[in-house]
């Protein structure tokens, strides 16, 4: 089981603004080390859609955007659209496992 | 344009060994780590291994320690895997994925291959 737990799934109409939590601990993120998240759109393979807690790597939409606090971050969508609609997976680093990295649970986005 | 091409994939019985092979282009090779990470038929991503630029360092989750061992090979930019003992568990779509630093931990994965699929079955 992952040690960086999200919503199984949110949800969000056209143009609305949705939010994904990404909840650590002591050993991940709240110790400082990053977060990055990655897109998964049906049947391909993930892709990196933001690294270094806020940082959007070259063609990602800044509809996009990520924020850590404490032992938590977060990601945003603004303006929500149909192509959003995908898994979303954050990604830390643990002190606690050997030194892993270690993905979250995973949040499935939605579009209705 | 950065390009990894994993192979090796198949159907194997528990118990059995496996080796995969994640062939690099499109950047210096030598440069970043490397690393592996599977996702079983409708699950999550799970970090698997990493391997540092020089070899040097070496981690793996602690659900394959002792069973899969990767290896890299900067003359030929691959990446391999070596999975023995594999369980009904272990099966899953393997990614080879590139790091964006030289060191395996506190690393993120900036390329994704599109995997290769592992079947573990008697």
């Amino acid at each position: 089981q992952s040690v960086l737990t999200q919503p199984p799934s949110v949800s969000g109409a056209p143009g609305q603004r949705v939010t994904i939590s990404c909840t650590g601990s002591s050993s991940n993120i709240g110790a400082g080390y990053d977060v990055h998240w990655y897109q998964q759109l049906p049947g391909t393979a993930p892709k990196l859609l933001i690294y270094g807690n806020s940082n959007r790597p070259s063609g990602v939409p800044d509809r996009f955007s990520g924020s850590r606090s404490g032992t938590s971050a977060s990601l945003a969508i603004t303006g929500l659209q149909a192509e959003d609609e995908a898994d979303y997976y954050c990604q830390s680093y643990d002190n606690s496992l050997s030194g892993s990295n270690v993905f979250g649970t995973g949040t499935k986005v939605t579009v209705l | 344009e950065v390009q990894l091409v994993e192979s090796g994939g198949g159907l194997v019985q528990p118990g059995r060994s496996l080796r995969l092979s994640c062939a690099a282009s499109g950047f210096t090779f030598d440069d970043y780590a490397m690393h592996w990470v599977r996702q079983a038929p409708g699950k999550g991503l799970e970090w698997v291994s990493g391997i540092s630029w020089n070899s040097g360092s070496i981690g793996y989750a602690d659900s394959v320690k002792g069973r899969f061992t990767i290896s890299r090979d900067n003359a030929k930019n691959s990446l391999y895997l070596q999975m023995n003992s594999l369980r009904a568990e272990d099966m899953a779509l393997y990614y080879c994925a590139k790091g964006r630093s030289g060191s395996y931990y506190q690393d993120y994965f900036d390329y994704w291959g599109q995997g290769t699929l592992v079947t573990v079955s008697s």
